[in-house]
């Protein structure tokens, strides 16, 4: 089955600060999200990306299909940025969202 | 669109009871899934149904698991003689078609003492 691994898998970052979270996956996807999880557990979806490029305020990413990775970009991180960052794809084919390993965020004041 | 609804929130129930917890997706979405998740981990593929069709499921849904779809609107997800194992956070998501996002609920914390 497809892999999907994110990087780095920790992340501690000052307020104020940019940072950059990226994707990997081993297979072609016709789906690909951004989550955030909140310390509730909610999932909140931060874009549907299956290619290109997309911006919503502080936060952007960037899909590259062909070469089977995403990036995540957040900048002027606040406190509330905390949480657990997801990718999930759909492998072409599949009919189910497959989540990556994560990144925890923690933004210190 | 007042999202995709769980409850309850939180169950907490003796080893060997069972449970139901119950999803109400957003209403134009025909495709739901249920997901757990454990402490640590990314949400994991339980089952999918297309309308009131029970299309996918994961091998992860033991015997003891089971969800119904009856009328393609909402959706529960039933475990019988429930286990410490099965503490988790089980989580309901719909979206429109398999290219197109997928909306989560809040989901429902499972804790068997």
């Amino acid at each position: 089955g497809i892999q999907v691994e994110q990087s780095p898998p920790d992340l501690i970052l000052q307020e104020g600060a940019n940072s950059t979270l990226r994707c990997n996956f081993s297979d072609s996807v016709n789906n690909l999200q951004w989550f955030h999880q909140n310390p509730w557990g909610q999932l909140i979806n931060l874009f549907y990306i299956p290619s290109g490029t997309k911006q919503n305020g502080r936060l952007s990413a960037t899909t590259v299909a062909t070469e089977r990775y995403s990036l995540l970009y957040i900048s002027s991180s606040q406190t509330t940025d905390s949480g657990v960052y997801f990718c999930a794809v759909v492998e072409t084919g599949a009919n189910n969202l497959f989540f990556g390993t994560g990144t925890r965020l923690t933004v210190i004041p | 669109d007042t999202g995709v609804s769980q409850n309850p929130r939180h169950k907490i129930t003796k080893r060997g009871q069972n449970v139901t917890f119950r999803c109400d997706p957003i209403s134009e979405h025909n495709r739901l899934y249920w997901y757990r998740q454990t402490l640590g981990q990314g949400p994991e593929f339980l089952t999918y149904f297309q309308n009131e069709a029970q299309l996918e499921k994961s091998r992860l849904l033991s015997d003891r698991f089971s969800a119904e779809r009856p009328k393609g609107s909402f959706s529960t997800l039933e475990i019988q003689r429930t286990e410490q194992g099965d503490s988790a956070m089980y989580l309901c998501a719909s979206s429109r078609d398999r290219v197109y996002g997928y909306t989560f609920g809040s989901g429902t914390r499972l804790t068997v003492v």
